[in-house]
Order: structure tokens, then C-alpha cells, then sequence
């Protein structure tokens, strides 16, 4: 059974600071998402990943894979108030049909 | 493009009802997905579809939930009868059968059950 474990689950920082959000898996994949939520709102796409070394980046997120280690990270650059948000990774069982599991979030919230 | 539809976007009911979901993907997406969401969880996958075929349901309790795809399009999500545990946000989401999409997912904006 893969499992995804997201850490920290709860994240308040200050505006201008700098922060990584970590997300381990536990079974072989090859596929790896980032999605952000807001408040009461649906789940937005925000980086996929495919391949070992992989490195995206969207403003001030950067998101990496190493499917060695099968981690991942959401690295946020000097947050914004406008960042505040729970973030998701999941993962994709490699094997064809690319069923996803999602980590439990990370709830982010940037202080002005 | 228009994107995942879903509706109701509220339900309140008793427990013991039945309650359905409707959700309409993006035209053209063969992959459709229904999660259960918690709060204060991550979303929780139900059942995936691929075109009018199940793929996964896994994680669906059988004994009161149902799902189908007719014609590949549209589908619906019934809980039947609903329990207390059942209150949650019920996410539809759907994704390309082409390489270069990598099925990523676009969701819809929910449906929120409340079981009293």
C-alpha cells in the first residue's frame, strides 16, 4: 500500500522568511504532484513531477523530486500573505493506471 | 476551456437518506475520479474511471456507496443509506488520457454533505 506522509502538517511563518515543505513516499513512483487549497475552494494544480532531479518553479514556490530518496519538496521563497493555503503532494502508483494518494496537507500560514 | 462541473454544491440530509453526486469533466478527459475529503484531511480516492470502466475502487464501502459512468461522460456518485461518517466534501476531478498531460488532475469545486 503506498503511503504519502507530508511534513510539517502546520506551517506559520513570517512574511519575507523562507521555508520547506516535505513530502516522503513509500512505494516506487514515477509520478508526483503538488496542489494548492484555499479556504472552502477546490484543489488547484500547481507542479508535476516525473523524473529523478526534476526541479519546477512558479514564483515563489519551487518544487524537487528525488525518486531515490522518494521524497519530495515545496520550497516557499520569502512568503507572501497571498501564499497562505494548504498544500498537497501526491503520489501515482507507477504500474500503468496512475492511481493517486494524497499526503494529509500542510497548512501554511504567512503573518504579515 | 470550461471546467469540472458538480452539483449540488450543499446537501444537508438525515442519516439513513440517500443523497447524490453529478459531476461533468472536462470534455474530452477519459480519466474521471471521485475523493472524499475530510476536513482537515487530504482527499481520499472513491473510485477512478477510465471512459465507462472502473479502474480503482479500492477505498469505496460498497455496501452503501455506488458510482457509474454511462456513455463515459458524466457520472454520479450515490450514498444510499447515508451514516454520521459520511459528512465531508466530495470532490470530482478529472484528467487526459494524453502522454504529455501526465493525468494531472483538474477538480471541481465539491459538493459539501452534511449527515445530521
Amino acid at each position: 500500500e503506498l503511503k504519502v506522509e507530508q511534513n510539517p502538517l502546520f506551517l506559520s511563518m513570517q512574511e519575507g522568511k523562507n521555508y520547506t515543505i516535505y513530502c516522503n513516499y513509500s512505494t516506487t513512483s514515477d509520478r508526483l504532484y503538488w496542489y494548492r487549497q484555499d479556504p472552502g475552494k477546490s484543489l488547484e494544480s500547481l507542479f508535476v513531477l516525473l523524473s529523478n532531479g526534476a526541479v519546477k518553479q512558479e514564483g515563489r514556490l519551487m518544487a524537487s523530486l528525488d525518486t531515490k530518496a522518494r521524497l519530495s519538496t515545496l520550497h516557499i521563497t520569502a512568503a507572501v500573505h497571498d501564499l497562505s493555503a494548504t498544500y498537497f503532494c501526491a503520489v501515482a502508483r507507477s504500474g500503468g493506471s496512475y492511481i493517486p494518494t494524497f499526503g494529509r496537507g500542510t497548512s501554511l500560514i504567512v503573518h504579515p | 476551456e470550461a471546467g469540472v462541473a458538480q452539483s449540488p454544491r450543499y446537501k444537508i440530509i438525515e442519516k439513513r437518506q440517500s443523497v447524490a453526486f453529478w459531476c461533468n469533466p472536462i470534455s474530452g478527459h477519459a480519466t474521471l475520479y471521485w475523493y472524499q475529503q475530510i476536513l482537515g484531511q487530504g482527499p481520499k480516492l472513491l473510485i477512478q474511471f477510465q471512459n465507462n470502466g472502473v479502474v480503482d475502487d479500492s477505498q469505496l464501502p460498497k455496501d452503501r456507496f455506488s458510482a457509474e459512468r454511462l456513455k463515459g461522460v458524466d457520472s454520479t456518485l450515490k450514498i444510499q443509506p447515508a451514516k454520521l461518517e459520511d459528512s465531508a466534501v466530495y470532490l470530482c476531478a478529472s484528467s487526459s488520457r494524453l502522454a504529455t498531460d501526465y493525468n494531472e488532475q483538474f477538480f471541481g469545486p465539491g459538493t459539501r454533505l452534511t449527515v445530521l
